[in-house]
């Protein structure tokens, strides 16, 4: 079974650039994240895909961040325009969640991450 | 508000020595319990979860937690550790009921294995 797929793995940039990270997960996952990891810190979730809708985007920086996944199935992260403090790993994991409030019915599988460096 | 702390920020140890690192969560009711580690360049792989039931739970690579309610403390452990188990390592807590469960992630511990 193939992973979850993120690409690129690394990006360089100057501030005020854009950049986008794209994911396709698990084949058959509806359920898919974005999260963001800051060095020394936990990942912390941006948004939630279940399908095509959005189930949470409570922490997504909606100024200059923007995610879609229009067939409900890959998706892509954009930033525009980008800050310092956006350096950091950009995770993608997806689960095969069929009912959303249950986390038993699935693991959460992440993919390697997309390493943004800011200058 | 729901917590999780991982009191070691770095732990050295030697290869086949015992290891345990720490995790406590602060939440009102007993919640889902993870642990996952992540190894230089990848992504986070889980180790185990506890739902509900058997306190000790045992997992990949040779490692297991045990759950205690009365210190809310979710413990990783291994009795031998490997070169390859370098790595960092996440606890993370989840709601077992309502409709939000997003997953509470602690800071995470860096292993480092000595030869």
């Amino acid at each position: 079974e193939a992973g979850v797929a993120q690409s690129p793995r690394y990006k360089i940039i100057e501030k005020r650039q854009s950049v986008a990270f794209w994911c396709n997960p698990i084949s058959g996952h509806a359920t898919l994240y974005w999260y963001q990891q800051i060095l020394g810190q936990g990942p912390k979730l941006l948004i939630q895909f279940q399908n095509n809708g959005v189930v949470d985007d409570s922490q997504l920086p909606k100024d200059r961040f923007s995610a879609e996944r229009l067939k409900g199935v890959d998706s892509t992260l954009k930033i525009q325009p980008a800050k310092l403090e956006d350096s950091a790993v950009y995770l993608c994991a997806s689960r095969s969640w069929r009912v959303p409030q249950v986390m038993e019915s699935g693991e959460l599988f992440f993919g390697e991450g997309s390493r943004l460096t800011v200058l | 508000a729901q917590s999780v702390t991982q009191p070691d920020i770095h732990i050295t140890v030697s290869e086949g020595a015992s290891l345990e690192l720490r995790c406590n969560y602060s939440y009102g009711a007993t919640p889902y319990l993870f642990w996952y580690v992540q190894s230089p360049g990848q992504g986070l792989q889980l180790l185990l979860k506890y739902f509900s039931g058997d306190t000790l739970v045992q997992g990949i690579k040779g490692f297991e937690a045990e759950f205690k309610r009365s210190q809310s403390s979710f413990n990783l452990r291994k009795p031998s550790v490997h070169w390859s188990d370098a790595a960092e390592y996440f606890c993370a807590v989840a709601p077992n009921a309502g409709n939000n469960r997003k997953l509470i992630w602690g800071l995470g511990t860096s292993l480092a294995v000595n030869p």
